[in-house]
């Protein structure tokens, strides 16, 4: 099975909610990923959690915040969002052996309008 | 200069033809290459993964990979209006930070 979940689906929150998007896998990988698209571009990394420690931060701002609670679960807590943050949120996971990362595997994504 | 260059498309071709989808880069750290297949509005779904130079077949799909010329390939035989989606080129070295290429639209027509 190379199933990673997300929920929710869809998210409209307004610039001062606080929400959060999970995401989850039972593969028994240990690297763990969050990523934001916009249409018609690629993922761009956001995180990244290795052995459930942050890792990797590419530079987010700070109304997006990280946990990795477990091996299997990984959230992103949103608070005080801006209009430009609406975008695809995509969760990925993948195998890791000795610090090398393997290939990874994404989830459906969250759908998330910032209004 | 981009370190993973793709042609982002469109490529309109009929049904049964054979598709090839291309990304040149210029690390030559790269080891790891991934195709990925994104319907829209969906997540990417890996279809194709290879370690270093060669060739890697699945079904309809075979991936190519030339390190000596920094080219990877990936080759769709009878393409089905199935196929039709956003085909991503990603690759990596040893770190976890996967680079994308900007992915190349597919229409199959019936």
């Amino acid at each position: 099975d190379t199933e990673v979940t997300q929920t929710p689906k869809h998210l409209v929150m307004g610039m001062t909610n606080k929400k959060s998007l999970k995401c989850e896998q039972h593969m028994g990988h240990r690297a763990m990923y969050w990523y934001k698209q916009k249409a018609k571009k690629p993922p761009e990394l956001m995180f990244v959690y290795s052995y459930e420690k942050l890792s990797i931060n590419e530079s987010v701002p700070s109304r997006f915040s990280p946990e990795c609670p477990n091996s299997s679960l990984l959230n992103l807590h949103l608070h005080a969002l801006q209009p430009e943050d609406s975008a695809l949120y995509l969760c990925a996971s993948s195998q890791l052996d000795l610090g090398v990362s393997y290939e990874q595997y994404f989830g459906p994504g969250t759908r998330l309008t910032v209004t | 200069q981009k370190e993973v260059e793709q042609d982002p498309g469109p490529l309109s071709v009929p049904e049964g033809a054979i598709v090839s989808l291309n990304c040149t880069y210029s690390n030559s750290a790269f080891q790891y290459f991934m195709w990925y297949r994104q319907y829209s509005r969906k997540g990417p779904e890996l279809l194709m993964y290879t370690y270093s130079s060669g060739n890697k077949e699945d079904g309809r799909f075979t991936a190519q990979v030339d390190k000596s010329s920094k080219y990877i390939s990936l080759f769709i035989r009878d393409s089905q209006p199935s196929d039709s989606a956003t085909y991503l080129c990603a690759m990596k070295g040893n770190t976890g930070k996967l680079i994308f290429g900007q992915g190349t639209t597919l229409q199959v027509k019936p």
